[in-house]
């Protein structure tokens, strides 16, 4: 049974970075073809990708939050983080980590959310 | 950049009813790469369909996905009660479409 679970601070300040983790379990990310992927919505709005990494360390950005992002893995631990620096109240969302497998996300975790404010 | 549009953005129907969701891709793209969701307020979104028309595990046969190249469609055949949800369509790993709500009716 493959499940994740998304952990992290519920509330960060502008310009700070955000750093989540993504705890799963039910497979491993040494396994060929397997990916973790970040995926966030904001309130009322569409989902959005942010960053995927493989099992043999490829990782993939959203173009347009590039700069922004890291993605890592520890292997051992069953985790992968995710860093967002300089973040602002458009950010606010909630944040999903999910397995990817043909090419889409077919096990999510429940998702956190996360408030940019002052 | 791939942009894709989905219609209608919303679907009002009736329990019992066909439900035809239309996802478009602003240039052709791979069907291998074209996945399907659910969401329900409040909860993650569920993999319905990838690659176009494979089921994933666990969906009833009532959904169903087909199409290629630019223009995909999601078809509830007899729409249940829990069907009334936020469908999403994704092509490649990093473009959703903007999402049709399905509401009663």
């Amino acid at each position: 049974q493959i499940t994740l679970k998304e952990s992290g601070p519920t509330l960060v300040k502008p310009t700070q970075t955000l750093t989540l983790t993504c705890t799963f379990s039910g497979f491993s990310l040494s396994t060929s073809g397997v990916g973790v992927g970040w995926i966030r919505q904001p309130p009322g709005k569409a989902l959005e990708w942010l960053a995927l990494i493989y099992w043999d360390d490829d990782k993939r950005y959203s173009p347009s939050l590039k700069s922004r992002l890291t993605i890592t893995k520890d292997t051992s631990k069953n985790q992968v983080v995710l860093t967002m620096t300089n973040m602002d109240p458009v950010d606010t969302a909630t944040y999903y980590c999910a397995h990817v497998g043909y090419g889409c996300a077919d096990y999510w975790g429940q998702g956190t959310l996360v408030t940019v404010s002052s | 950049e791939i942009v894709l549009t989905q219609s209608p953005g919303t679907l009002s129907l009736s329990p019992g009813e066909r439900a035809t969701l239309s996802c478009r891709a602003s240039q052709s793209v791979s069907s291998s790469y074209l996945a399907w969701y659910q969401q329900k307020p409040g909860q993650a979104p569920r993999l319905l369909i990838y690659g176009a028309s494979s089921r994933a595990t666990g969906i009833p046969d009532r959904f169903s996905g087909s199409g290629s190249g630019t223009d995909f469609t999601l078809t509830i055949s007899r729409l249940e009660p829990e069907d009334f949800a936020v469908y999403y369509c994704q092509q490649g790993l990093f473009t959703f479409g903007p999402g049709t709500k399905v509401d009663i009716k």
